[in-house]
């Protein structure tokens, strides 16, 4: 089946800790996004990618940063730098960025213990 | 800079009801429209995508509709079940960029 993979579902960190979230998508799809979701607010765009080995900052980029070595892979890095990074993840991928339908994985709760 | 709106944050509807969720944004010079579902803790799920050529999509009991000068979508669901219960988004991808703009959404509930 295609889709879209994120992993872990759950994820614990500590402060002063980096983590990174996986997103991997077997669609062949050339774009990747990545969102923080936060109760009662909307998508927040992080960083996106509209084809291998490049990528660009979203809107809330600080404390965050991502790498796209492979057309499966984006994933996310959460660093010590994110002052609040208690949230919910999602990835997406689209063929091609803007301008066709967005699919995303399942999401990863990240919570800072 | 683009904004999304989305009245009302939630609604409660009776099994069997015809219902509308509204949509609207500040920017008429958008690439396309999409109306999303999203379940208690999951990921979202693609509902209607409308180009910003096109004035409505449809998919089963779902129809969108798309008034880019007055800046505004509604998304029409027939027949409301239970299983519609979820939380309804809508983003808009604005012309010359590579993203898009979500609204916070409407949380859906479908009592039997």
């Amino acid at each position: 089946d295609g889709g879209i993979t994120q992993s872990p579902k759950y994820l614990f960190r500590k402060e002063g800790q980096n983590v990174t979230l996986s997103c991997e998508q077997n669609l062949n799809h050339d774009a990747m996004y990545w969102y923080r979701q936060d109760p009662g607010q909307g998508l927040r765009l992080i960083y996106y990618s509209q084809i291998v080995n490049d990528f660009q900052k979203g809107d809330i980029a600080e404390g965050y940063s991502v790498s796209r070595e492979k057309k499966e892979s984006f994933p996310l890095t959460v660093t010590s730098a994110q002052k609040n990074p208690t949230a919910f993840y999602l990835c997406a991928s689209s063929i091609v960025a803007a301008t066709d339908t967005q699919y995303f994985g399942p999401g990863t709760r990240l919570t800072v213990l | 800079k683009q904004e999304v709106t989305q009245i009302p944050a939630a609604l409660s509807v009776p099994e069997g009801e015809n219902l509308v969720l509204n949509c609207s944004f500040t920017d008429s010079a958008i690439y396309n429209l999409q109306w999303f579902r999203q379940d208690p803790g999951k990921g979202l799920t693609s509902l209607l995508l409308i180009q910003s050529s096109q004035r409505e999509q449809t998919s089963g009991r779902l129809n969108a509709s798309l008034d880019k000068s007055s800046g505004r979508s509604t998304l029409y669901i027939a027949a409301s079940q239970p299983g519609d219960s979820a939380t309804y988004l809508c983003a808009v991808t604005p012309s010359g960029t590579y993203k898009y703009i979500f609204g916070t959404g409407t949380r859906l509930k479908v009592l039997a």
